[in-house]
């Protein structure tokens, strides 16, 4: 069956350090998403990629980055962790109008 | 998108139906109403979309007014496990697929 899978599901990392989440659909969606989700906002948009080469900036997408170079993958990076980015980030993908199906998500704890 | 505004939360007793109301004024003709949950600690999960018919699957019932500027949606037999935050979402067909969340209803089943 396609699904889509994050890895790790829980990551702690020191502050300054860089980290990447990895996301992996097998639906052949071309479009992906990134969310992170606190406590008191809900789930807001970080990167968004709507093909191969193609990304995008979310609501909230300082001090992230994202690649996509292949229609399967799209990696979040965090390219020098704050205290401020523990959250628990979910990744997304979907295409058109049809619904977005979400990852299970991945708890990240900055030290 | 058209902002939405939804009750912060409701109680339902199990096996009752659970009516979820969503007010969306702002609505424009192209955009469609979503509906997702978030059963705590995991992925948001699709629920169901629509224009402007009603619309049923093995989930739930979606309920659309003739001006398209509120919603219900109804779990027909609430249970325990439908325990979740509700998000209703509005965003235009093949807009790229983004998913704006706002804070959601927090439906609590009791037995």
């Amino acid at each position: 069956d396609a699904e889509i899978t994050q890895s790790p599901r829980h990551k702690i990392t020191e502050t300054g350090r860089q980290v990447t989440l990895a996301c992996h659909q097998t639906w052949n969606h071309n479009n992906m998403f990134w969310y992170r989700q606190d406590l008191g906002h809900g789930l807001r948009l970080i990167h968004y990629s709507y093909g191969v080469q193609d990304t995008n900036k979310g609501e909230v997408s300082d001090g992230y980055s994202v690649s996509r170079s292949n229609t399967e993958d799209l990696p979040l990076t965090l390219e020098s962790a704050a205290s401020s980015q523990t959250s628990v980030y979910f990744c997304a993908s979907g295409d058109s109008e049809e619904t977005q199906y979400f990852g299970p998500g991945t708890r990240l704890l900055v030290l | 998108d058209a902002k939405t505004t939804q009750p912060p939360s409701m109680d339902c007793a199990e096996g009752r139906a659970a009516n979820l109301p969503c007010n969306h004024s702002t609505i424009s003709g192209n955009e469609y109403v979503y509906w997702y949950r978030q059963i705590h600690s995991q992925g948001p999960q699709y629920i169901i979309h629509g224009l402007k018919n009603n619309e049923t699957n093995e989930m739930a019932s979606l309920i659309i007014t003739e001006d398209r500027k509120s919603s219900t949606l109804i779990l027909p037999h609430a249970t325990l496990r439908d325990t979740a935050v509700y998000y209703c979402i509005v965003r235009v067909a093949f807009g790229g697929g983004k998913l704006i969340f706002g804070q959601g209803t927090e439906l609590s089943v009791k037995p």
